[in-house]
């Protein structure tokens, strides 16, 4: 079956870094998301990788290793406001978004 | 970037009744929308993807004569609750995609469902 793995809670302060990761097991590979959402709110997009490696966007980067699948969000300079669900999704195959349980982030001061 | 809005945004309706969601792709033509069912504390759960002009396909375990979907235009998507009871209330979000797979969704602000 297909699988999207990523911690339940994560907890960190702010100013510091943190990494979420996400392990997939699809049927197919078509790229990996990262999405933020907000207690309440719509999903906002963070990043798309569908090569292996490293992109990076301001404070937030992503990388992805598809031979290993896995990808992680590291997020720097943490600030309150990046208190979030943080969800991972795959594409399949068959173009289908896989998504996971999302990883909720608490950031303390 | 692409906006996407969803109307209502929260609605209150009695248990039997019907309620119609819209979601429109403001700045941009959604090739394909998606509606997605979000509990609390829980992930997305697709319902549905449906692609302007033809039939939803609906994810295994969703009713597609209790939830409707019509995509009749490259800007607009209806979900309609027929018959809603109280296990229906939560929070549904669209979101929509212009042109092939590897674009990202952008999703509208969700409408919140409670039913009494």
């Amino acid at each position: 079956g297909q699988n999207i793995d990523q911690p339940t809670e994560m907890t960190a302060t702010e100013g510091a870094i943190v990494q979420i990761n996400c392990t997939y097991q699809t049927s197919g590979f078509n790229g990996l998301f990262w999405y933020q959402q907000h207690a309440g709110e719509a999903p906002t997009f963070l990043s798309y990788n569908v090569l292996d490696g490293l992109e990076e966007k301001g404070r937030f980067s992503s990388f992805l290793s598809r031979s290993k699948g896995y990808s992680y969000l590291l997020l720097k300079e943490l600030q309150m406001k990046d208190s979030a669900s943080y969800l991972c999704a795959a594409i399949d195959s068959n173009y289908q978004l896989i998504w996971g349980a999302g990883t909720k982030l608490i950031i303390k001061p | 970037g692409a906006v996407v809005s969803q109307h209502p945004s929260w609605v209150i309706c009695k248990s039997g009744t019907s309620v119609k969601i819209e979601c429109r792709s403001l700045d941009f033509q959604a090739t394909t929308m998606f509606w997605y069912r979000q509990f609390p504390k829980q992930s997305l759960m697709l319902m549905a993807t449906s692609n302007e002009g033809s039939k939803a396909t609906y994810e295994q375990g969703v009713e597609k004569d209790k939830f409707l979907i019509n995509h009749a235009s490259l800007t607009l998507s209806t979900l309609t609750v027929t018959s809603a009871h109280p296990e229906d209330s939560s929070f549904y979000i669209c979101s929509a995609r212009e042109g092939d797979s590897y674009n990202e969704q952008f999703f509208g602000p969700g409408t919140r469902l409670t039913v009494l």
